[in-house]
């Protein structure tokens, strides 16, 4: 069954450093989206992705994130410089057209020491 | 703004119970609404899709339904089994310019004990 593949599934990172979340959707699917999960709080939106460009964008999503599709299957979600607030489950998703049921992959476990 | 709330936080039942899980939403112009289980650490599963023309979706032992003008969802659980086990969580689906962009709740926490 076709899934959403997320890696790393957990990095650990310093403050004020780079990171690249990666994910490759379901093959078939048009709608790219990235969430995360602070522990113990819910699922939040970041961004939505389709046509090659953000769709929406949460107040989360500030100037320090930014997304790219940079070839035909991978989705990736670039934190510029880390905070500590920024530790997080981190998810992708994407769904079909015509179709909005969002598939989810297994998620990143973001910590920033 | 869209805000969902889940009713019970957590729920402990005996296996081979019915139960019912409640979510409530603020703004009923949604598109659709979804619900998902996630394991401890894990990703979100998908379980059931309703459109807002639907009233109702079924898979196995799971029945979803949905009333938009009372903005509730329920999402009915026969027969529990201690793999039931896991955090329900809902979501809707706004639609429109926001296509796709889901508003979740804060989940309930099933415990089905043998």
């Amino acid at each position: 069954e076709p899934e959403v593949t997320q890696t790393p599934s957990h990095q650990v990172t310093q403050m004020g450093q780079e990171v690249i979340l990666r994910c490759v959707p379901i093959s078939n699917h048009l709608y790219f989206y990235w969430y995360r999960q602070i522990l113990g709080q819910k699922v939040e939106f970041l961004v939505s992705f389709y046509n090659n460009e953000i769709s929406e964008k949460s107040e989360i999503f500030d100037d320090q994130f930014s997304v790219e599709r940079p070839d035909g299957s991978n989705f990736t979600l670039k934190i510029r410089s880390t905070k500590l607030e920024d530790s997080a489950m981190y998810f992708c998703a994407s769904s079909g057209r015509g179709n909005t049921e969002a598939f989810f992959g297994q998620g990143t476990r973001l910590t920033v020491v | 703004k869209q805000e969902v709330t889940q009713i019970p936080a957590a729920l402990s039942v005996p296996e081979g119970e019915n139960l019912v899980l409640n979510c409530s939403f603020t703004d009923s112009a949604i598109y659709n609404l979804q619900w998902f289980r996630q394991d401890p650490g894990k990703g979100l599963t998908s379980l059931l899709l309703i459109q807002s023309s639907q009233r109702e979706q079924t898979s196995g032992r799971l029945n979803a339904s949905l009333d938009k003008s009372s903005g509730r969802s329920t999402l009915y659980i026969a027969a529990s089994q201690p793999g039931d086990s896991a955090t329900y969580l809902c979501a809707a689906n706004a639609g429109g310019t926001s296509y796709g962009k889901l508003t979740f709740g804060q989940g309930t926490i099933l415990t089905v004990h043998p």
